[in-house]
């Protein structure tokens, strides 16, 4: 079964709008952390933010946040402010703790691209 | 800065032939993963390394191989090239396993096999 899934193969935005990208997760893991990778077309993953489960707090970082529903089990990744640099593939994943040091598992991606 | 090597950027083989793509790491990290990534796919993991001469099958380990001599570097191997196997490879690495541990990746192997 798929454990991360990404619902938008693909998005618009317009420059300086905000937009929020989707993912859920399927895990019967109690801790676990979830990801988000920014993949912009000279293929370098670049790590963006982290939400672990027991986090109380949604994670930021600058323009990045984590919407984090556990009990929907989703966290989605929310960008403000659109620049055109932010246009890329975006991938969530996460990471499975009690089963061992499982490792990353990914989703498919969203592009992201953004309008002037 | 630390820093994920992969030896090529492009590669292009034939059919049948043995295929060896490298990844180097100077981070001293534990683990080291290849994933491939194909459009509509997102990232699969080949296979793992959580140590020196260890290895673990990952969702894809069909068709390849790894090995792990020395703990930077982590070589995947494609023991008969097929088409199928032309893809974007991403070696990537991190340290031991806190859930917070986020990966290093690489640059990326775009491989062509003809």
């Amino acid at each position: 079964a798929q454990k991360i899934t990404q619902t938008q193969p693909g998005m618009f935005v317009q420059e300086k709008e905000a937009v929020t990208l989707d993912c859920t997760y399927d895990t019967s893991d109690p801790s676990y952390g979830l990801f988000w990778y920014k993949q912009p077309s000279s293929g370098e993953m670049i790590f963006l933010i982290y939400q672990g489960s027991y986090d109380q707090q949604n994670a930021t970082e600058g323009r990045y946040s984590l919407n984090f529903q556990k009990a929907r089990k989703s966290a989605n990744l929310v960008i403000s402010a659109s620049q055109l640099g932010d246009s890329a593939m975006y991938f969530c994943a996460m990471r499975e703790v009690n089963s061992g040091n499982t490792p990353l598992v990914f989703g498919k991606g969203t592009r992201l691209s953004v309008i002037a | 800065d630390v820093k994920v090597t992969q030896s090529s950027r492009y590669l292009v083989k034939r059919t049948g032939e043995k295929v060896f793509l490298e990844c180097v790491q100077d981070m001293d990290h534990e683990n080291m993963f290849w994933y491939r990534q194909d459009p509509g796919l997102g990232l699969r993991l080949i296979y793992f390394s959580y140590d020196v001469k260890m290895k673990e099958k990952g969702d894809i380990p069909e068709g390849y191989s790894v090995s792990r001599e020395k703990k930077e570097r982590f070589s995947l191997i494609l023991e008969s090239a097929s088409t199928n196997q032309t893809s974007m490879y991403l070696c990537a690495s991190s340290s031991s396993g806190s859930a917070n541990e986020k990966l290093f990746f690489g640059s990326g192997t775009q491989l062509s096999v003809l």
